[in-house]
């Protein structure tokens, strides 16, 4: 069975870098086309997708994060990670990994538990 | 951008009855060369991530209760619960993919009266 796990400091400093990684297991990144992406969800808000990648390694971001977000994929590791440049309290979210649906580029089909990750001093 | 919004944003309703959501998208999601509708419904619970419902509007992923469906296309999009169950009761999001970037609406809370 497909598993999708989020790993990373759950406290990031301001003006740092959020650094994320998503391991897959059950199944290969690499098999079959699909995208990988990453959403967040602040604190008792709703839901934001930040970025995809495809198996092949081509991205698709959020422009409004386009400046500040790198999707990189490590096939032989079957994992796939995040990278968010200066952030700030409002990067503060839970953070999801995700498997597309079919041939979607943002469509989240399987998703990780999710991690919380704080902007503070 | 392309914003999302859902109606009501409470649905307080008994449990056996029927459950309409509402979503509107400010553009048409729909793709003409595919004839396919780029709108997704998801269920999520306290503490959980999200579970995918419905894709292309009304395509019901794989082990999805068949009580759930996706109806409407262009802009006007309805998620149905023709019977509510305990277990039903969440948040609901619909999402549009036609163009990043890709948005959810605001969620619809669903409860039991």
């Amino acid at each position: 069975q497909l598993q999708l796990q989020e790993s990373g400091p759950g406290l990031v400093r301001p003006s740092e870098t959020l650094s994320l990684t998503c391991t897959v297991s059950g199944g290969s990144i690499s098999s079959g086309s699909y995208y990988w992406g990453w959403f967040r969800q602040p604190p008792g808000k709703g839901l934001e997708w930040i970025g995809s990648i495809y198996y092949s390694g081509t991205t698709d971001y959020n422009p409004s994060l386009k400046s500040r977000v790198t999707i990189s994929v490590d096939k032989s590791k079957s994992q796939f990670s995040l990278k968010l440049t200066s952030v700030s309290a409002a990067d503060t979210a839970v953070f999801y990994c995700a498997k597309g649906a079919g041939t979607t580029v943002a469509v989240g089909a399987h998703w990780g538990q999710g991690t919380l990750v704080t902007v503070s001093s | 951008d392309i914003v999302m919004t859902q109606s009501p944003d409470s649905l307080p309703l008994s449990l056996g009855e029927r459950a309409t959501i509402n979503c509107e998208s400010s553009q048409s999601v729909f793709y003409t060369s595919n004839n396919k509708n780029y709108l997704a419904w998801y269920q999520q619970k306290p503490g959980q991530p999200p579970r995918l419902l419905i894709y292309w509007a009304s395509t019901r992923e794989s082990g999805v209760p068949d009580r759930f469906s996706g109806s409407g296309s262009g802009t006007h999009f309805t998620l149905t619960i023709s019977s509510l169950q305990a277990e039903d009761v969440a948040v609901y999001y619909c999402q549009q993919y036609y163009t990043p970037p890709y948005s959810f609406g605001q969620g619809t809370k669903l409860e039991i009266k």
